[in-house]
């Protein structure tokens, strides 16, 4: 089954502790990014990779990093969150050429304290 | 930069009512037009698309038509169900900013039986 799965689901920190949201996908897609969901803000995008070691800021990169080492994996790296990081962060993962359909995750909720 | 605007909501209808939510953007060029879908505790779905003017995405009685010269996406359903309650993201993909989705800010539907 074509999925993009994200872990974990859900998770509270405090404020400072470094936290990795791992993302992983399976159909050998090159594109693959991070959205955070606000209400009212609709999804934005954190991040974003067009293959293996490639990656860009999106509309919100600050205080975020990422890595794509391999193909299928694209973690979320926060070194060091604080409580505006409070969100509903989504992956995805889609083929390269424009107009294609993204994939999500089911998405992870993160709460800073 | 490209936007998406959608109504806020959130719309409240009965079973088997007419539905519209309205969607406008602002690209430069032609992007491609989603709709996505998000059920509650789940990941965003493609529910439709469109990639160039007059085109017109349907799926599971849904449909919207890429409008040019009103540079709009509305989604339209003639008889909504309780389980079409979820929150509607209208987005866009301009190509040449890396496949990035610009999404709206996201309509909730709740079907009332």
């Amino acid at each position: 089954e074509a999925q993009v799965t994200q872990n974990p689901r859900y998770l509270i920190t405090v404020t400072g502790k470094k936290l990795t949201v791992t993302c992983s996908q399976n159909m050998n897609h090159e594109y693959m990014s991070w959205y955070r969901q606000d209400p009212g803000l609709g999804l934005r995008q954190i991040y974003y990779s067009m293959n293996v070691e490639v990656t860009d800021k999106g509309d919100v990169p600050e205080g975020y990093k990422v890595s794509r080492k391999e193909k299928r994996n694209f973690p979320l790296i926060l070194e060091s969150p604080s409580p505006n990081q409070t969100s509903l962060y989504f992956c995805a993962s889609s083929l390269t050429q424009g107009g294609t359909e993204a994939f999500f995750g089911q998405g992870t909720r993160l709460t800073v304290v | 930069g490209n936007s998406v605007t959608q109504m806020e909501g959130p719309v409240t209808l009965s079973e088997e009512a007419f539905l519209t939510i309205n969607c406008t953007y602002t690209a430069t060029g032609y992007p491609s037009l989603f709709w996505y879908v998000q059920y509650p505790g789940e990941g965003l779905q493609l529910l439709l698309k469109a990639t160039k003017a007059d085109d017109k995405g349907s799926n599971k009685g849904f449909e919207a038509t890429y409008r040019k010269e009103t540079t709009s996406f509305h989604l339209e359903k003639g008889s909504v169900q309780v389980s079409d309650s979820a929150v509607y993201f209208c987005a866009l993909i301009y190509n040449n900013a890396g496949n990035m989705l610009t999404f709206g800010g996201g309509t909730r539907l709740m079907v009332k039986p």
